[in-house]
């Protein structure tokens, strides 16, 4: 059983581009969260998504973030007009339930230059 | 909202040594408690967690946390490391009644075991 996978592992991005990140969940989870890591930091709760839902996106920006988790192919995090303070590592973590511990993928590190 | 502290940001200890990294968090109501290691270029991998029971609960690779209602505490321990567990630990907490289902983590501790 593959785990969480996150592509790409590593993107960079100029100021004003978007940023496309991937998550595939582990087979069967069916609940998806995305956790931003900025560095020497903790990791911090973006959105949790179920299929085609947005469940919670109190730790999104209001502006330029974007996630959805559609009901055929990957959870997608897409940030709009990126700045160099966007640079960070994004993890994506799934689950089968909502009450079950959370598995977290390799992580994709986002550098905006 | 809830919020997770580890005093202790950088360890720096050598074989054989006795480990304990501190976690206090703040939520007057049920928790999850969970710890996560990454090993340097891996991802987040769950050393062990609470829900409920044994407040003693024991995890892979020989460490054990013991959750302490009355501090908000959820303290992580091995009795001897070895040069393969340095890494970077996170305490995480799930509040309970949340509908949001997220992990809160604490800053991190980055341990360094020399040989």
């Amino acid at each position: 059983n593959a785990g969480v996978m996150q592509n790409p592992r590593h993107l960079v991005r100029r100021r004003g581009q978007e940023a496309r990140l991937r998550c595939s969940p582990m087979k069967g989870h069916s609940h998806v969260y995305w956790y931003r890591q900025l560095p020497e930091e903790g990791l911090k709760f973006m959105v949790y998504l179920q299929k085609e839902n947005i469940i919670d996106e109190s730790g999104m920006p209001k502006e330029r973030f974007s996630a959805e988790f559609p009901k055929e192919g990957p959870s997608i995090l897409r940030i709009q007009q990126v700045v160099r303070g966007d640079s960070a590592a994004y993890f994506c973590a799934s689950s089968p339930q909502s009450d079950y511990e959370q598995y977290f993928g390799p992580g994709t590190r986002l550098t905006v230059t | 909202a809830q919020s997770v502290s580890q005093h202790n940001h950088h360890v720096i200890l050598s074989e054989a040594a006795s480990l304990e990294l501190g976690c206090n968090y703040s939520y007057g109501g049920t928790v999850n408690l969970f710890w996560y290691v990454q090993y340097p270029g891996q991802h987040l991998q769950l050393l062990l967690k609470y829900f409920s029971g044994d407040p003693l609960v024991k995890g892979i690779k020989g460490f054990e946390a013991e959750f302490i209602k009355s501090k908000f505490s959820f303290n992580l321990r091995k009795p001897s490391v070895q040069w393969s567990d340095t890494a970077e630990y996170f305490c995480a907490v799930k509040a309970l009644n949340n509908a949001g289902n997220m992990l809160t983590f604490g800053g991190g501790t980055r341990l360094m075991v020399k040989p």
